[in-house]
């Protein structure tokens, strides 16, 4: 079936280093995009979003990118804080009213 | 402003009960969708409710229920409950339904089946 995925379920960085959280979609007629911040016993915050119709989006140190052509979606995040670790998901929402998640990637960020 | 609030935060049932989550959306928000997280996975779509209606459904057994009341509040409601029903329930809140107005997500009340 068609889904939402991530490449890797955990990810380590220096602070002050880049970090890029990659995810893999494998519904093509899906538009819209979002990416999801996690914190322990929270729930899911939301970061930044993109539609189909772009290929990039920024935020403050967030840049979501979407590459239709391998139905892939990435999230880059400049200068990572220890505060930005948390479990990362990307979410697709095909019908506008149910959200797919991905299984998230744990983002941790060593001092 | 309150954000969306959860109760109860923790609860432990036996196999068998049911058991009733509520959630009260942000004040003007009149959707309201329902998720199971299971440990180590992402949240699953269960329900999305507007104006009191029903607007989408995921793949769940009709054991599971949820209703909306007239002030947009809501509950869901799970039966018989088994051991694979402990997860995180999360409750998120929109203003007319669709992440294209933007969810905002409560803290989700914990769910312990033994």
């Amino acid at each position: 079936g068609e889904s939402v995925g991530l490449h890797l379920p955990t990810l380590s960085v220096q602070e002050g280093d880049n970090s890029i959280i990659n995810c893999a979609y494998s519904n093509s007629a899906s538009d819209y995009f979002i990416w999801y911040k996690q914190e322990s016993g929270k729930g899911p915050q939301f970061i930044i979003d993109i539609r189909s119709n772009m290929d990039k989006r920024q935020g403050q140190r967030v840049t979501v990118l979407l590459n239709k052509t391998v139905k892939h979606l990435s999230l880059q995040i400049a200068a990572t804080q220890p505060g930005d670790s948390a479990v990362y998901f990307c979410a697709e929402d095909p019908n506008n009213n149910d959200m797919r998640f991905g299984a998230g990637t744990r983002l941790t960020v060593k001092p | 402003d309150a954000g969306v609030t959860q109760s109860p935060t923790h609860l432990i049932k036996t196999r068998g009960q049911q058991v009733t989550l509520r959630c009260s959306p942000i004040s003007g928000h009149k959707s309201v969708s329902w998720y199971q997280q299971v440990l180590g996975q992402g949240p699953q779509f269960i329900f999305q409710y507007y104006e009191k209606e029903e607007r989408g459904r995921g793949n769940f057994p009709d054991r599971f229920s949820a209703r909306q009341f007239p002030n947009y509040s809501s509950e869901l409601n799970v039966n018989a409950l088994l051991l694979g029903d402990s997860a995180l329930y999360l409750c998120a809140s929109s203003l007319s339904g669709g992440s294209n107005y933007g969810y905002t997500f409560g803290s989700g009340t914990r769910l312990t089946v033994v």
